[in-house]
Formats: C-alpha cells, sequence, structure tokens
C-alpha cells in the first residue's frame, strides 16, 4: 500500500498569511496527487486534481505542486473561510489519504 | 451536475451487515468513464476510501477491507450500494458516496453529504 505523510497535523495562522502544507508518498506516484478542503460537517471537496490543476470554481490563492513523492499545497493569503481539514490523496495504486492537516485562524 | 444522497440504517449491531445505497440524479450511473465510491470516516478521524466500481461493473476495494465489503450497482434505480459484513464499533463512521464523474477513478468531484453509521 502506498502511504501518505501529510504535514503539519494543524496550524494556526493569520488572515492574510500564507499557508503551506506538505505531503510526502512512501513511493513515486508521478502527479496522481489531490487535495481536498473539508469543514465541519461537510463533504470533502475537491480543491486541485494531477498535483497542480486548479478544479473548476476554485479562488486561485490555492495552489499545488510537486511530482514523484513530495508535494506541497498552498494558500498564498489565508482567508476565514479558509478554515477547515486539508487532505492529500493519491490514485497511483489504488487510492489512499494522508492524514489531514486542520487549519485554524490564529 | 450530480448530485449523490445515500440512505441507510444509522444504527447496526456488531456481526451484522452494514448496507448504504446512494441514488444518482443529475446523470445515469451507467455513462461511460465514470466511476462510483465509498469512502468513510470514523469520528474525528481521516478519510478512508472503502472501494470503487466501474460504469462497467468492475470493483475496487481497499485491501484492508476487502474481505468484507461487497460494492454493486442496481440500473434500474440508478443507484449502487454498499455492504459492509461483520461490523464491529471500528466500523463506526460518516460513510460517504462519491464519484468521478468521467475523470479518473481516483478524482472524486460529486460527493453526497454523508450517512453516519454506529456500530
Amino acid at each position: 500500500d502506498i502511504q501518505m505523510t501529510q504535514s503539519p497535523s494543524s496550524l494556526s495562522a493569520s488572515v492574510g498569511d500564507r499557508v503551506t502544507i506538505t505531503c510526502q508518498a512512501s513511493q513515486d506516484i508521478s502527479s496522481f496527487l489531490n487535495w481536498y478542503q473539508q469543514k465541519p460537517g461537510k463533504a470533502p471537496k475537491l480543491l486541485i486534481y494531477d498535483a497542480s490543476n486548479l478544479e473548476t470554481g476554485v479562488p486561485s490563492r490555492f495552489s499545488g505542486s510537486g511530482s514523484g513523492t513530495d508535494f506541497t499545497f498552498t494558500i498564498s493569503s489565508l482567508q476565514s473561510e479558509d478554515i477547515a481539514t486539508y487532505y492529500c490523496q493519491q490514485y497511483a495504486n489504488p487510492l489512499t489519504f494522508g492524514g489531514g492537516t486542520k487549519v485554524e485562524i490564529k | 451536475q450530480l448530485q449523490l444522497q445515500e440512505s441507510g440504517p444509522g444504527l447496526v449491531k456488531p456481526s451484522e451487515t452494514l448496507s448504504l445505497t446512494c441514488t444518482v440524479s443529475g446523470g445515469s450511473i451507467t455513462s461511460s468513464s465514470y466511476y462510483w465510491g465509498w469512502i468513510r470516516q470514523p469520528p474525528g478521524k481521516g478519510l478512508e476510501w472503502i472501494g470503487s466500481i466501474s460504469y462497467n461493473g468492475r470493483t475496487y476495494y481497499n485491501p484492508s477491507l476487502k474481505s468484507r465489503v461487497t460494492i454493486s450497482v442496481d440500473t434500474s434505480k440508478n443507484q449502487f450500494s454498499l455492504k459492509v459484513s461483520s461490523v464491529t464499533a471500528a466500523d463506526t463512521a460518516v460513510y460517504f458516496c462519491a464519484s468521478s464523474g468521467p475523470r479518473f477513478m481516483g478524482t472524486l468531484v460529486y460527493w453526497g453529504q454523508g450517512n453516519l453509521v454506529t456500530v
């Protein structure tokens, strides 16, 4: 099984801050990686697919990069509505999620 | 725009079989290249993929759950279903159905709102 190690598990930042989350795969997954946002009591929402592609309708302050085993998710300017838990997810073989990063406002 | 809605009992007894159904609207469950899946989330914890089924009926399961899980499609009702046998308290979770639409199986674009199942 491919393991996804996401860090940090939680973070606190101020509105307007740049926020970065990393995700490391236990083996090469090329660019078969997605990022999701989940707000309390809601289903996850796809933000980034294939490591770096912004899903339609998602604000451009969200971005993703990386390939192989190391990936990064960035919120360029944190907004209050971005408070949520973020998950990376690989689908190279077959499908696993990272442990999540809870983002809070400082 | 696809819409998915889970349904099923909220309480299941230990050792019994958990059964959930996902009703699809806004599209056909037999649409070419579409995948349909189940994901669960124990209270306060992260997401776990359970398995998926393709538009042509091929199934893919999480190896850790494979021996207890069955996913199937009912084309007459535009639904797909999940069965988990021999449940224990560890199977208590919110169960989500999801779909990739016409994209890669693992890109989950459309989600149901979730159904809490307590064992």
